[in-house]
């Protein structure tokens, strides 16, 4: 499976973007990325996945670079409430074991 | 839906007693997932299951620990004799094979053992 680096991490102010970048650079072409959040003393919770294309929903936007080595999830309009630890995870959508690592820490400061 | 459900949210035990966490999961979901997580180790997968069969158990720690789904709307993990080292929150997850690693996890066990 592909590795990926993030950040420990993070500080972004109540109302700015806030911008977490992932770095797999041995991601491989079957392999998509995806992202949780784990909220402090609940579960993780998945936000949003792609391939290769962009993909937004109602929690965040996804960015991947056009050679797929880096991506970076924004989440435009942070709050306190979004202050938690992210991951980054790359995984082939037929294994179903995913690795959490140790993700970036975000904390949105008021 | 209620999303995954777990029982007990915590639970404090001495050494040697035996421990049973229960996770229900969402109706229809057709994968079941059981995590670990502890500062040293962050998340571990202990084991998952597809339609009620293990599938994966290579992280399960040692014979102590046990994993069962004898119905797609119930699972167990028991651990017997429990140690201070098994001390963690244990969450289930569920998901559905169309979308196998978009998970939904429950809000844990948070698990001490004196």
């Amino acid at each position: 499976d592909a590795k990926t680096t993030q950040p420990t991490s993070m500080d972004c102010a109540e109302g700015r973007a806030a911008n977490l970048p992932c770095n797999h650079s041995t991601i491989s072409g079957n392999e998509y990325v995806y992202w949780y959040r784990q909220i402090h003393s609940q579960g993780p919770q998945y936000i949003i996945h792609g391939l290769k294309n962009n993909e937004t929903n109602e929690m965040a936007s996804l960015i991947i670079t056009e050679d797929r080595k880096s991506s970076t999830l924004i989440l435009p309009h942070a709050t306190l409430r979004d202050t938690a630890v992210y991951y980054c995870i790359v995984r082939d959508t037929g294994a179903n074991n995913l690795f959490f690592g140790t993700g970036t820490r975000l904390t949105v400061i008021p | 839906d209620a999303g995954v459900i777990q029982s007990p949210r915590h639970e404090v035990t001495e050494m040697g007693q035996e421990v049973t966490l229960r996770c229900k999961p969402i109706s229809g979901h057709d994968y079941l997932f059981w995590y670990r997580q502890t500062m040293m180790r962050g998340l571990e997968l202990l084991i998952y299951f597809n339609n009620n069969v293990p599938i994966d158990d290579s992280g399960m720690p040692e014979d102590r620990f046990s994993a069962k789904m004898p119905n797609a709307s119930f699972s167990t993990l028991k651990i017997q004799p429990s140690e201070p080292r098994d001390s963690a929150v244990y969450f289930c997850a569920s998901s559905l094979s169309v979308r196998a690693n978009v998970l939904t996890f429950g809000a844990g066990s948070r698990l001490t053992v004196l």
